[in-house]
């Protein structure tokens, strides 16, 4: 079947480690996101990609880092600079920008 | 500035009622989309509607339907007859014409209760 793949689905930091969520998507979707979810709110965008080679920064990409080295792949790394990490983090891909987005089933990050 | 107001955080219904989801937006935007998104308790967020900024028709789909008014701008959805599995918590949201920016609303909290 065809859809989002994000892992792990837990993932445990220590303070000034760096972190790599991966998010694989066999849809064939040229866009891909990742969105950040605190409590209370909402999902805040933190960096999108409209094709491979190319990647913006989204509302709130300080501490974060992606590459889209791949049309399937867009892992997200969470570095040391991000002081608040802990959250729900969700991958996104529609087929265009505009199209409707397809969502993994998120990781939630935790800091030791 | 882009902006997606929720202002209902929780809300809670008897199994059959009626129940309507408020949205209201802001945008500079003459262009633009409007999304519902359901996000169940397993976390992924499940796609419910798209609507660009020229249709005002309103939408039905089985016991789900959304009112879009311009003036307003507001995007409301109604549940009608509401069950059990439509807890959940829904997301409105909003993206600019090419889909380079996605806004989404706080989310409201849903609980259908037998």
């Amino acid at each position: 079947d065809g859809g989002i793949t994000q892992s792990p689905k837990y993932l445990f930091r220590k303070e000034g480690q760096n972190v790599t969520l991966s998010c694989e998507q066999n849809l064939n979707h040229d866009a891909m996101y990742w969105y950040r979810q605190d409590p209370g709110q909402g999902l805040r965008l933190i960096y999108y990609s409209q094709i491979v080679n190319d990647f913006q920064k989204g509302d709130i990409a300080e501490g974060y880092s992606v590459s889209r080295e791949k049309k399937e792949s867009f892992p997200l790394t969470v570095t040391s600079a991000q002081k608040n990490p802990t959250a729900f983090y969700l991958c996104a891909s529609s087929m265009r920008g505009n199209q409707p987005q397809h969502f993994g089933d998120g990781t939630r990050l935790s800091i030791l | 500035a882009q902006k997606v107001t929720q202002a209902q955080t929780e809300i809670s219904v008897v199994e059959k009622e009626d129940v309507t989801l408020d949205c209201v937006y802001e945008t500079r935007d003459t262009t633009y989309y409007l999304f519902w998104y359901k996000q169940p308790p397993s976390g992924e967020l499940v796609f419910l509607i798209r609507r660009n900024s020229f249709d005002e028709q309103n939408e039905i789909s089985g016991r789900y339907s959304w009112n879009f008014q311009k003036s307003t701008s507001s995007f409301n959805f109604t549940i009608t007859a509401s069950q059990v599995v439509d807890s959940a918590v829904y997301f409105c949201a909003l993206s600019d014409w090419a889909g380079n920016q996605f806004y989404f609303g706080t989310g409201t909290s849903l609980t259908v209760i037998p």
